[in-house]
């Protein structure tokens, strides 16, 4: 079973929809979780952290966090082509950060 | 506020030469961490360091990679007798904490073995 899961997608929705973006993972230790978008070509960007049950919003980007389901979600309302990129999960637990594969996200204009 | 700088950005070498990446952190972080991304895959934990130790290689080749951080200077990522299949782009990471602080990216240095 890999550590950090995700769904690699392409993921494809209309521009102005909610895209859903989810992960799970396997070390139940794990204390922080993290959101980076990745444009082709590019480094990764931090975009959202998590470390607590529930619910974290930040402008058009939510991230949900259960722990006891140890899932973690990325929802982007209001979708723009911009947002279009590959969206990597990271989880971490101590020492190091595990990444995801990451789900590649289109947004139809 | 200069972030993460990695040089250089593209790297090429032959096979079986020496390839060597550098990293400088960002002002203040003291925590390097180096992954591999293949083309079209996610990346890939090597290493993490603080000064002048290596914290966790879990996910380092067990030859010809090798990493350091030194006390003055950038962190180095090197890799002896390049073969066609480290052809990848190495991303440095640094963060001012332990594992559960967020972490900055480099740029990357994207290495072709030709």
């Amino acid at each position: 079973q890999k550590e950090v899961e995700q769904n690699s997608g392409p993921l494809s929705v209309p521009e102005g929809a909610i895209a859903s973006l989810n992960c799970t993972y396997s070390d139940r230790g794990s204390q922080s979780f993290f959101w980076y978008r990745q444009y082709s070509g590019k480094s990764p960007e931090l975009i959202m952290f998590i470390y607590s049950n529930g619910d974290k919003e930040d402008g058009r980007f939510t991230a949900q966090l259960n722990k006891a389901s140890q899932y973690v979600s990325l929802l982007i309302r209001d979708s723009q082509p911009s947002d279009s990129a590959t969206y990597l999960c990271a989880v971490s637990g101590g020492f190091k950060t595990i990444f995801g594969a990451g789900t590649r996200l289109f947004v139809k204009a | 506020n200069a972030g993460v700088m990695q040089n250089p950005r593209h790297l090429v070498r032959r096979r079986g030469q020496e390839a060597r990446l550098r990293c400088s952190p960002m002002k203040g972080h003291s925590h390097v961490y180096w992954y591999r991304q293949l083309p079209e895959e996610g990346l890939k934990f090597m290493v993490y360091l603080q000064k002048e130790n290596i914290i966790d290689e879990s996910g380092m080749p067990k030859e010809r990679f090798s990493a350091e951080f030194p006390k003055e200077g950038p962190s180095i990522l090197r890799i002896q007798q390049v073969v066609r299949g480290d052809s990848a782009a190495y991303f440095c990471a640094s963060s001012p904490g332990l594992g559960d602080t967020e972490a900055f990216f480099g740029q990357g240095t994207r290495l072709t073995v030709v």
